[in-house]
């Protein structure tokens, strides 16, 4: 059964780089039944979604974020990767990836536990 | 944009049905999932395609979809359906998910 778990710092500056990784188990992310995603949760908020992404590297990303939100993966590690740009304090959310089957019409039925992020100096 | 409109909150007796409706125009074309989220944990789909329901899902929570609107019902309100509940769709004319805005569902 498919698992995901989010690894990355969980403090970081203000104009800097967020980095997060999801790591995939038990199935591989090259399947072409899913779609791979990040959504956040800013503290007592609603959900986000940030941007999705393919196996073979197509992406989709949120358009009030596209300009900073880079997506990518990494099939010899089962993972795939978050990169948040010149980021601010409306940054600090929990960043959950998660993965959207394609034959459920692109729900997310598999999602990692979440990390927490903080934006601060 | 599209966008998800969700009551803040629902108040319903246990044994009841609580409805939670999310509106977006034109919604009863696309396919539309729910998901409950509770304190501290990751959100759990338990609708999908507007009716389906994953396994381990109880027949108590059905949806349905049409026009304008799309409704999550919660059947035999239990203490442990509160939560926060969500509806998504995937916006095919821009390539983008949406999220709702969000439903609080308090058992009284």
């Amino acid at each position: 059964q498919l698992q995901l778990q989010e690894s990355g710092p969980g403090l970081v500056k203000p104009s800097e780089t967020l980095s997060l990784t999801c790591t995939v188990s038990g199935g591989s992310i090259s399947s072409s039944s899913y779609y791979w995603g990040w959504i956040r949760q800013p503290p007592g908020k609603g959900l986000e979604w940030i941007g999705s992404i393919y196996y073979s590297g197509s992406t989709y990303y949120n358009p009030s974020l596209k300009s900073r939100v880079t997506i990518s993966v990494d099939t010899s590690k089962n993972q795939f990767s978050l990169k948040l740009s010149s980021v601010t304090a409306a940054d600090t959310a929990v960043y959950y990836c998660a993965g959207a089957t394609v034959t459920w019409q692109y729900a997310f039925d598999i999602w990692g536990q979440g990390t927490m992020v903080t934006v601060s100096s | 944009s599209y966008v998800l409109t969700q009551p803040p909150s629902v108040s319903v007796a246990p044994g009841q049905t609580a409805r939670i409706t999310c509106g977006g125009n034109n919604i009863g074309s696309k396919s539309v999932h729910w998901y409950q989220q509770k304190p501290g944990q990751a959100p759990v789909l338990v609708v999908y395609d507007d009716s389906d329901r994953p396994s381990g899902i109880p027949e108590r929570f059905s949806g349905s979809n049409s026009g304008n609107t799309a409704t999550l019902t919660i059947s035999r309100v239990e203490a442990g359906d509160e939560a926060d509940y969500y509806c998504q769709v995937w916006d095919s004319s821009s390539d983008h998910y949406v999220f709702g805005t969000g439903t609080k569902v308090t058992v009284l």
